[in-house]
């Protein structure tokens, strides 16, 4: 079966646009993330989502991130008035139980 | 918190040779501990894991055995192949938590 995809692959945007980043999780999957890798970094988790509801937001490094599920399914991470800081791959995962996270191809953002 | 600490790469190899990346971790209670690999250009993909102390996670010929007295999850392979070359990341989830925390990741090259 399909398996969680992310578009677009790759995004360029100038110092101060807003950028806007899907995901499609795996059908049927309850849980929803998402995570920021920098360069030679681990994943760093921004938020989760339990079906539509956005249940911890803690991660989201400031208010100019944005994250919605809004019918459950497909989720956008936004952020407005990019940085250069902002650079870094976005993954998305899905999972149905906790214990095993399917990842996304991610989206590799580039602020120039 | 929770922290990962994996071994500094690039690792590089000829194939056949025996391959250990080294994990340690900190958290509070008994996690549960994952080893992801990112093949290039795909995403990432849960390799094994294992859920309790003395447990050993297997697959395609990798193996680690969660330590609960050094606080380790150590990943051996007995022979490398090409297709092993990758980036390996060491990650945990807390006890009744969903997010997981990631390792710096170890990319490992093996040669013909």
């Amino acid at each position: 079966g399909a398996g969680v995809s992310q578009s677009p692959r790759y995004k360029v945007a100038k110092r101060g646009q807003d950028v806007a980043l899907r995901c499609d999780p795996i059908s049927g999957h309850v849980s929803l993330f998402w995570y920021q890798q920098a360069l030679g970094q681990g994943p760093e988790f921004l938020t989760y989502f339990q079906n539509e509801a956005q249940l911890d937001k803690s991660g989201l490094p400031s208010d100019r991130f944005f994250a919605e599920r809004p019918e459950g399914s497909v989720s956008t991470l936004k952020i407005q008035r990019t940085q250069q800081e902002d650079s870094a791959v976005y993954l998305c995962a899905s999972s149905f139980a906790w214990d095993h996270q399917y990842f996304g191809p991610g989206t590799r953002l580039t602020v120039l | 918190g929770n922290s990962v600490t994996q071994m500094e790469g690039p690792v590089t190899l000829s194939e056949e040779a025996f391959l250990t990346i080294n994990c340690t971790y900190t958290a509070t209670g008994y996690p549960s501990l994952f080893w992801y690999v990112q093949y290039p250009g795909e995403g990432l993909q849960l390799l094994l894991k294992a859920t309790k102390a003395d447990d050993k996670g297997s697959n395609k010929g990798f193996e680690a055995t969660y330590r609960k007295e050094t606080t380790s999850f150590h990943l051996e392979k007995g022979s490398v192949q090409v297709s092993d070359s990758a980036v390996y990341f060491c990650a945990l989830k807390a006890p009744n938590d969903y997010k997981l925390s990631f390792g710096a990741g170890t990319t490992v090259t093996v040669r013909a």
